[in-house]
């Protein structure tokens, strides 16, 4: 079974401070895949990026980083020098496939995060 | 818009009646999933369709509940009989292929009330 854990539900930042989401996943399987999705107040699931288990590479999109480590099954993602437009609800998937004929995508509980100017 | 695209947005049903959700995929898509958010229980898979098949509904609750994805039109996901614990968003997302390996989009979501 896969199991995604974001142990922080809210944070509060103030503007241009730096943060990390944590995110820690669990799956038996050799080839997996993780996401990040951001949902604003208005709902919608934002796709952010995507990681193979293949590739450790860390990735730099902005001010958004993400760091992958196999080794500890995490992977987190840091926001730099963070805005008022980035308070969201931030979501770590993981997909791997499920056994009943599809890849599904197992989503952690969510991390509020909340950027105060 | 190029992208998935979910309706109604809102949607309020009083309990007994059914329940319609629309989802018109990604363009080149043609592997829908949907997923609910309940409060405070997070997004969970529903089921995962492609064009008239179900591959799997492995989340999908037995009764009540039901989806399809004809060859021509949107894919619909139907409840019947409404009850308040349906209230919740849905999702409806999109893939290109099978979702191995390939990123999973999705759409604003409908949100269902049930009074």
């Amino acid at each position: 079974a896969q199991k995604v854990t974001q142990a922080q539900t809210e944070i509060s930042v103030v503007e241009k401070e730096d943060v990390t989401l944590d995110c820690v996943y669990e799956t038996r399987d050799t080839t997996y895949y993780l996401f990040w999705y951001k949902q604003p107040p208005s709902g919608e699931l934002v796709f952010l990026i995507r990681r193979n288990s293949f590739d450790e590479q860390n990735e730099i999109s902005g001010r958004y980083s993400w760091n992958f480590q196999k080794s500890t099954s995490s992977f987190n993602f840091t926001i730099t020098a963070s805005q008022v437009v980035d308070s969201a609800v931030y979501f770590c998937a993981l997909m791997a496939y499920s056994g009943a004929g599809s890849y599904q995508l197992t989503f952690g509980k969510g991390t509020k995060l909340s950027v105060i100017p | 818009n190029a992208g998935v695209m979910q309706n109604p947005r809102h949607l309020v049903r009083r309990r007994g009646q059914e329940a319609r959700l629309r989802c018109s995929p990604m363009k080149g898509h043609s592997h829908v999933y949907w997923y609910r958010q309940l409060p405070e229980e997070g997004l969970k898979f529903m089921v995962y369709l492609q064009k008239e098949n179900i591959i799997d509904e492995s989340g999908m609750p037995k009764e009540r509940f039901s989806a399809e994805f004809p060859k021509e039109g949107p894919s619909i996901l139907r409840i019947q009989q409404v009850v308040r614990g349906d209230s919740a968003a849905y999702f409806c997302a999109s893939s290109s292929d099978r979702g191995s390996g390939n990123t999973i989009y999705f759409g604003e979501g409908s949100w269902l009330t049930v009074v």
